[in-house]
């Protein structure tokens, strides 16, 4: 276990609606990563938050947004879901050490959008 | 187009088999290259960090090998053990501030049987 954890495990939601997924980083970590993850795909970088603030972003329209809180959890929100949505989102933290920092991931939430 | 190209896609092998997944990147300039091991389900775990000065890290049954000149890396699996069966995802960093710039292959699908 990486002490990263997320909620919900699993979400049903349908098109149109809005979501908000939780991540609660490791303790010490002060940055946060959010990926989503396609069946049969490798992650793809959504954004990061670092000390409360957006420190990078993939190639994700605004309706993918995102906070990170004082104790450094985090949460993803995403707006009027498109069936194209469904997915596997996973959050990963880390404390920055250079580019060999070790990402954390989470167990992720599996949504579905019908 | 994916700049980390994995292959094989998937592979079935015996209990106490070795085995060799290789990746071929193409993401420049170059910074790190990682080795995650997905479980079904899961979030990934990482297996390997090496950099552009290393050409060989290993981490218990799993040896991970670079070749910064012809972009390759591989993952060798020895004495596998059903526990080994997961997706094995080859991560390449480039340079750069966030971890934005980790790009993940599709993973190979590994699966060890009795």
């Amino acid at each position: 276990e990486t002490g990263v954890t997320q909620s919900p495990t699993h979400l049903i939601k349908t098109r149109g609606q809005q979501v908000t997924l939780r991540c609660s980083s490791q303790s010490g970590h002060n940055t946060v990563s959010w990926y989503q993850q396609a069946l049969g795909q490798g992650p793809q970088f959504i954004f990061q938050y670092y000390r409360e603030e957006e420190n990078g972003r993939g190639n994700f329209p605004p309706r993918f947004s995102g906070l990170q809180f004082p104790n450094y959890s985090s949460e993803l929100n995403v707006n009027a879901l498109l069936l194209g949505d469904s997915a596997l989102y996973l959050c990963a933290s880390s404390l920055p050490q250079g580019s060999t920092d070790t990402q954390y991931f989470g167990p992720g939430t599996r949504l579905t959008v019908l | 187009k994916n700049q980390v190209e994995q292959s094989p896609q998937s592979l079935i092998i015996l209990e106490g088999k070795n085995c060799t997944l290789q990746c071929n990147y193409t993401v420049s300039p170059f910074s790190n290259l990682r080795w995650y091991k997905q479980d079904t389900g899961r979030g990934p775990v990482s297996l390997t960090i090496m950099t552009f000065s290393e050409n060989t890290k290993s981490n218990g049954r799993y040896t991970a090998t670079l070749d910064a000149d012809t972009k390759q890396s591989s993952l060798h699996i020895t004495a596998s053990q059903l526990s080994d069966s997961a997706s094995y995802i080859c991560v390449e960093r480039g340079y750069g501030g966030s971890q934005g710039n980790l790009i993940f292959g599709k993973g190979t699908k590994l699966s060890v049987k009795p």
